[in-house]
């Protein structure tokens, strides 16, 4: 049972394009979201997060918006840069207990960014 | 700062044998959580520590693994027997966690293990 999707496995945009990459979750419980960036080699970089409290993150060229009634969100990334080809991962958890247990990630997409 | 380390890179081995994989957190994090990513379940979480107390192993896939957290600083994951399936890239992650407030995990750059 996939609680988090990201149902687009690659993405191309043009450099300097806007970037969006989408996901969806099935867990009502769920009021915590973060996106990761991944390139190979390397572990999964954090990038933004939002709590269920809002609707919408910025920093930078970096945006994520929260759709709770839809049970969706997604990263808008502009303008899209070279550097910003990775794959990247939705991720998502519920406060219980504590702060951040039991992330549960999506299927990452991948993101390749054109010249 | 020092984000989280993990040893070995690489680790290449024959089935049945014992592998161990290791973790050092990020220091002042009190949680710890092991991953591991493969193409067909993508990242999975395994097991997760706070204050060094395991709190939910519900994905350890079976007895073959074991975590232990000994103290704040170091984490390992154990393999015996393992087996070809096993192999995956193995994540370690840690967070500051307090009861009211959300923080991102930070991770390390996995292991890659190669069970032949």
């Amino acid at each position: 049972d996939q609680q988090v999707k990201q149902n687009s496995p690659s993405l191309s945009v043009q450099e300097g394009r806007i970037s969006i990459l989408n996901c969806d979750y099935t867990n009502s419980m769920f009021d915590y979201f973060l996106w990761y960036k991944k390139y190979p080699a390397e572990g999964p970089t954090f990038l933004i997060s939002i709590s269920s409290i809002k609707d919408k993150n910025e920093d930078g060229r970096f945006t994520v918006f929260l759709n709770k009634s839809a049970k969706h969100l997604s990263l808008h990334i502009v303008p899209s840069q070279p550097g910003d080809s990775a794959v990247y991962f939705c991720a998502a958890s519920a406060l219980l207990n504590f702060g951040n247990e039991k992330l549960t990630f999506g299927t990452g997409t991948r993101l390749t960014i054109i010249p | 700062d020092a984000g989280v380390i993990q040893s070995p890179r690489h680790e290449v081995t024959e089935m049945g044998q014992e592998v161990t994989l290791r973790c050092k957190p990020i220091s002042g994090h009190n949680s710890l959580f092991w991953y591991r990513q493969t193409m067909m379940r993508g990242l999975e979480l395994l097991i997760y520590f706070n204050n060094n107390v395991p709190i939910d192993d519900s994905g350890m896939p079976e007895d073959r693994f074991s975590a232990k957290m000994p103290n704040a600083s170091f984490s390992t994951l154990k393999i015996q027997p393992s087996e070809p399936r096993d192999s995956a890239v193995y994540f370690c992650a840690s967070s500051s966690e307090t009861e009211y407030s959300n923080q991102p995990q930070h991770f390390g750059d996995g292991t890659r293990l190669s069970i032949l």
